[in-house]
């Protein structure tokens, strides 16, 4: 049973446009929602993250929009670029383990 | 440059034969991880190492073997590899509940034929 559900399985942007890629969960023990970006033949990389007792944060031109009664957080990326081509991963730490999402893959076209 | 490397890159193995997959973290973090990457399965945890001396099953430990060696390096072991373990194999370090984020190594590519 996948913990987190992620959504969409890939999402294709102009470039200067929004990419918003969402995440669900049920776990209400999980208390720290990070993104990770992965380019091809890389491992994943710490983007951003958000606690629960915050609603949003933003770094530049990506957000995190964290809605705790809807045990539901997304990704925003503002001005999408080519160079954000990649698969962005959600996750959900509890206890000592996270949990991920199955990923999303991003193309931002010229 | 600091980080989290694996090896070996790459590798071929025929079913039923076993290999061993190397991490080391030169960060002094105190957890270590094991994931595997499959195409819409996302990640899963295999096994993990929360602190040196101790080592817990994670979501997909069946068939997987760890060894905490020392608080830098933490091997996967596939004792007889079989057609299902073929995948991208990641390792990660932490230090859980101070930082918060993993730190990935660029993964090994297993496959079993």
């Amino acid at each position: 049973q996948q913990q987190v559900k992620q959504s969409p399985q890939s999402l294709i942007v102009q470039k200067g446009g929004i990419s918003i890629i969402n995440c669900a969960y049920e776990n209400t023990a999980f208390d720290y929602f990070p993104w990770y970006q992965q380019f091809p033949g890389k491992g994943p990389a710490l983007l951003i993250a958000i606690r629960p007792d915050v609603s949003e944060k933003k770094e530049g031109r990506f957000t995190i929009s964290f809605n705790k009664s809807a045990k539901q957080f997304s990704l925003h990326i503002m001005d999408s670029q080519p160079g954000d081509s990649a698969t962005y991963f959600c996750a959900a730490l509890t206890g000592n383990q996270f949990y991920f999402g199955t990923g999303t893959s991003l193309t931002v076209i010229p | 440059n600091a980080g989290v490397t694996q090896t070996p890159k790459f590798q071929v193995l025929k079913t039923g034969q076993s290999m061993t997959l190397q991490c080391a973290q030169d960060m002094n973090h105190n957890s270590m991880y094991w994931y595997r990457q499959d195409p819409g399965m996302g990640l899963r945890l295999i096994y993990y190492s929360a602190s040196e001396g101790t080592t817990d099953k994670g979501e997909v430990p069946n068939g997987y073997n760890v060894s905490r060696l020392n608080k830098r390096e933490f091997s996967l072991r596939l004792e007889s590899a079989a057609p299902s373990q073929t995948s991208v194999y990641f390792c990660a370090s932490s230090e859980l509940r101070v930082n918060y984020g993993y730190t990935f190594g660029s993964g090994t590519r297993l496959t079993v034929v």
